[in-house]
């Protein structure tokens, strides 16, 4: 069965103080790991996904990146308007579709 | 380009009732997803839709029911409602591409349910 697990559960930073999240997984033939950001009352919202191990992807103050059995979210000097819950997420095998198992999230607190 | 919209935005239910919820991907998805988010459970996958059929389902009890028309449109349906089906609810919709590897999904907002 496949499983994602993140930590944190919560992450309270102060503003400019850079960190990291992460992602551990285990499933039978990655095919995609994903991460979102969902803000209270929203839906999720996608920030990256990585294919392979050692990909790294980078927007803004996020950095994504990959081994064989964990991916890690780097927040570099964050901002208040960091603050959300984060999500990470696997697809495996190609006879899944689509299909998504979340970890728990991180919620991060970036206080000014 | 719309995202993907989900109707209604609130629903308040009471046990033993049922209820549809629907869901317009984004033009020119065809793949529609939906996922049940609780404070305990996280976000869990419940069905997936593509081309009008069933591609996978989740772990959930028959009660939780879905199609697709095809416009790509979809819908979900919950009888008789239990106390534990409160939940935030989010559909999702993906550009199918070769076969659908490495396809993102794109979530809407949700719908938010409340059983009584």
């Amino acid at each position: 069965e496949d499983q994602v697990t993140q930590s944190p559960e919560a992450l309270r930073l102060q503003e400019g103080e850079s960190s990291s999240l992460n992602c551990s997984y285990t499933v039978s033939g990655l095919r995609g790991l994903f991460w979102y950001r969902q803000d209270p009352g929203k839906g999720p919202e996608f920030l990256f996904t990585l294919y392979s191990a050692g990909e790294e992807k980078e927007k803004e103050r996020l950095k994504a990146t990959l081994t064989k059995k964990e991916s890690f979210l780097h927040i570099t000097a964050p901002k208040p308007e960091d603050s959300a819950t984060y999500l990470c997420a696997v697809q495996a095998s190609i006879n899944a579709g689509n299909m998504l198992t979340f970890g728990g999230g991180t919620r991060l607190m970036v206080k000014p | 380009k719309a995202g993907v919209t989900q109707t209604p935005r609130y629903l308040i239910k009471t046990r033993g009732q049922q209820v549809t919820l629907s869901c317009s991907p984004i033009s020119g998805h065809r793949s529609v997803s939906w996922y049940q988010q609780t404070p305990g459970q996280g976000l869990q996958f419940l069905f997936e839709y593509f081309s009008e059929t069933q591609r996978n389902k989740g772990n959930f009890p028959g009660r939780f029911s879905g199609r697709q028309f095809s416009n790509s449109r979809s819908e979900m349906n919950v009888s008789t409602l239990e106390l534990g089906d409160s939940a935030l609810y989010l559909c999702a919709s993906s550009l199918e591409f070769q076969g659908m590897a490495k396809n993102i999904q794109y979530f809407g907002a949700g719908t938010r349910l409340s059983v009584l």
